[in-house]
């Protein structure tokens, strides 16, 4: 069946850059778009960017600077890496597979 | 960027009561709106997609309508397990755009 996990590291410093892996299984990545949504605390749904089944990419234009969405086909794997990271980044992250399934989503803080 | 303009912000009905929530789309966006239903701790679950069709698993005293750019959900008869907050997504161009939500509660 469909599921999507992320991973990463729970605590990020002021300035630093965030890396998120989306490990997918029961689809393939060629043919379907995986996309990073973020929630921060007690707030609304934020669509942070998305990649194709082409492996082209579209991002939010808040965040297109300092964002980037990549995969790894061969290992079911989508990516995501955010710079220059601020208090006001710490959410949960989720991806999700054309934004139907969701991973259980992964809380990010950035924080000293 | 297409602007979703979701209201009400906080609804709160009675049990077996119709509720209906709505999103404007700031350009026409076609049939390509989703809705979801977000619990709390929990991952967003969507519940309508293309404006009217229900997603699997999903009760049907859920629907979805469309007039013009103006999008609505309908629950038809209010349970306790539809607490949550719902949101709109348009899927019709990037960046996509979610309705900043709403939150239903059971008076």
């Amino acid at each position: 069946q469909v599921q999507l996990k992320e991973s990463g590291p729970g605590l990020v410093q002021p300035s630093q850059t965030l890396s998120l892996t989306c490990t997918v299984s029961g689809f393939s990545l060629t043919s379907n778009s995986v996309h990073w949504v973020r929630q921060p605390p007690g707030k609304g749904l934020e669509w942070m960017g998305g990649i194709w089944g082409d492996g082209s990419t579209d991002y939010n234009s808040a965040l297109k600077s300092r964002l980037s969405i990549s995969r790894d086909t061969s290992k079911s794997q989508v990516f995501l890496k955010m710079n220059s990271l601020q208090t006001d980044d710490t959410a949960i992250y989720f991806c999700t597979r054309w934004l139907a399934y969701w991973g259980q989503g992964t809380l990010v803080t950035v924080s000293s | 960027d297409i602007q979703m303009t979701q209201s009400p912000a906080s609804l709160s009905a009675s049990l077996e009561e119709i509720v209906t929530i709505t999103c404007q789309a700031s350009q026409d966006i076609g049939n390509w709106l989703a809705w979801y239903q977000q619990k709390p701790g929990k991952s967003p679950q969507l519940l309508i997609y293309g404006a009217t069709s229900l997603a699997d698993g999903v009760p049907s005293r859920f629907s979805g309508s469309r007039s013009g750019t103006q999008y609505s959900l309908k629950i038809s008869r209010l349970q306790v397990e539809d607490i949550g907050i719902y949101y709109c997504l348009q899927a019709y161009s990037a960046p996509l755009t979610f309705g900043s939500g709403t939150k239903l509660e059971i008076k």
